[in-house]
Parts: C-alpha cells; sequence; structure tokens
C-alpha cells in the first residue's frame, strides 16, 4: 500500500509569485484535504476534495485555490504570495466520504519559503 | 480565544515515566477526537482516535474524553526516547474524514 506522497519537498519563491503544489493520495482513497502548518503552530484547515469536487473550505482567501484530479490526486495553487504563506503544506487523504471513522493519512509535507 | 488550546511546551521527561498531555475545546459540537504525532520534518500520524466521550487503550497509550467539561487527555505509560515527538490534538464536528481543528501542538523530550 503506498502512502501519501507530496512534491516538491522544499520551494522557495519571492512575494508576488505564484507556486503549485502537489499530492497522492494513498491508495484507495478519493479524498484529498489540505493544511498549512505555521512554524510552531498546529496544521490549520485550507480545503478538503472529494470525487473532484471542493467539499468545505477553511478560513482562507480566494488566492489559495485547488483542484483534484480522476485519480483523486490533487493541487494546491496559491497565488499573489505574502510572506505569511511561509510554512509547511501537508496534504491528508482519507477513504469514502460518509463513514465518518474513516481517518485522515498525512503525507510529509511541502516546506514553502517566501522571501 | 481559539477553538481548541493546547498545554504549553516543551515538556521534559525521564525514561520510564507517565507522560500525561491535554487539550481544552470551547465548541460543543467536536464529537471526533484525535491525537496526532509528529516527527521533526514529518508529518502527522494518527496515534489514537475516539468518538464522543469515554476512554480508549492502545499499548502504551491511553486516549480520554471528556465531553461535559471539553477536554481531552492522552497518556503515556512507560516513555521511550522514541515517543520524543510533537503530540497534536485535533477535533472534528462531522467526521475523521472532515475538517479537523487542531491544537497548537507540544513538544515531548524523553530522556534515556
Amino acid at each position: 500500500e503506498t502512502g501519501v506522497t507530496q512534491s516538491p519537498t522544499h520551494l522557495i519563491k519571492t512575494r508576488g509569485q505564484q507556486v503549485t503544489l502537489r499530492c497522492s493520495s494513498q491508495s484507495g482513497h478519493n479524498t484529498v484535504s489540505w493544511y498549512q502548518q505555521a512554524l510552531g503552530q498546529g496544521p490549520q484547515f485550507i480545503f478538503q476534495y472529494y470525487r473532484e469536487e471542493e467539499n468545505g473550505r477553511g478560513n482562507f482567501p480566494p488566492r489559495f485555490s485547488g483542484l483534484q484530479f480522476p485519480n483523486y490526486s490533487s493541487e494546491l495553487n496559491v497565488n499573489a504570495l505574502e510572506l505569511d504563506d511561509s510554512a509547511l503544506y501537508l496534504c491528508a487523504s482519507s477513504s469514502t466520504m460518509g463513514q465518518s471513522t474513516d481517518t485522515q493519512y498525512f503525507g510529509p509535507g511541502t516546506r514553502l519559503t517566501v522571501l | 480565544q481559539k477553538e481548541v488550546e493546547q498545554d504549553p511546551g516543551p515538556l521534559s521527561v525521564p525514561e520510564g515515566a507517565i507522560v500525561s498531555l491535554n487539550c481544552t475545546y470551547s465548541n460543543s459540537a467536536f464529537q471526533y477526537f484525535m491525537w496526532y504525532r509528529q516527527y521533526s520534518r514529518k508529518g502527522p500520524e494518527l496515534l489514537m482516535y475516539t468518538y464522543s466521550s469515554g476512554n480508549k487503550e492502545d499499548g502504551r497509550f491511553t486516549a480520554q474524553v471528556d465531553k461535559s467539561s471539553k477536554y481531552i487527555s492522552l497518556f503515556i505509560r512507560d516513555s521511550q526516547p522514541s515517543d520524543s515527538a510533537t503530540y497534536l490534538c485535533a477535533m472534528s464536528r462531522t467526521g475523521a474524514n472532515s475538517k479537523l481543528t487542531f491544537g497548537k501542538g507540544i513538544t515531548l523530550s524523553v530522556r534515556p
């Protein structure tokens, strides 16, 4: 069973640029959630995708957007990067929606630094 | 006030000690409670999952949920140096596979 993978591992961007982060969900999982974890803080929910549709969004501005593909992999896009966007971005996958006991499995994250 | 508050750290204990980690929350709608462990430069790993109130034990780990007090705890018995990590409590209203609200995390160091 393949776990959740994310790419790239690290990324350095400058303020105002755009970035795309990628996530491959665990085999058999059709739900992907994205979280932002600032240094010394707990992860904060950005949004969730289920079967290619956004299914819930946290308190993040519209410049944070996402996609889920037919193979359930996902992308997180951030436009107009700000210094405060520097964080570890985590992707988590889980299996069928509606089964509330299904838990989320996290990838290793992408560390984004905005200069 | 944050929805989930976690005891501040860091915490340093000798090997073999019993460790108690705690979180309080303000949203009474939370029904699903989780503890994640996060090693440095890694993603969080699920340790314990509890639905509603009660206790759950798994090896050296025990999770307790007291919904009346809005308080959850994780106990680690016979702590090992390999337990050194950041521990995050997480909660959800609608399911363990839904939006999770995390505490800030506490860094635990177990000294040999």
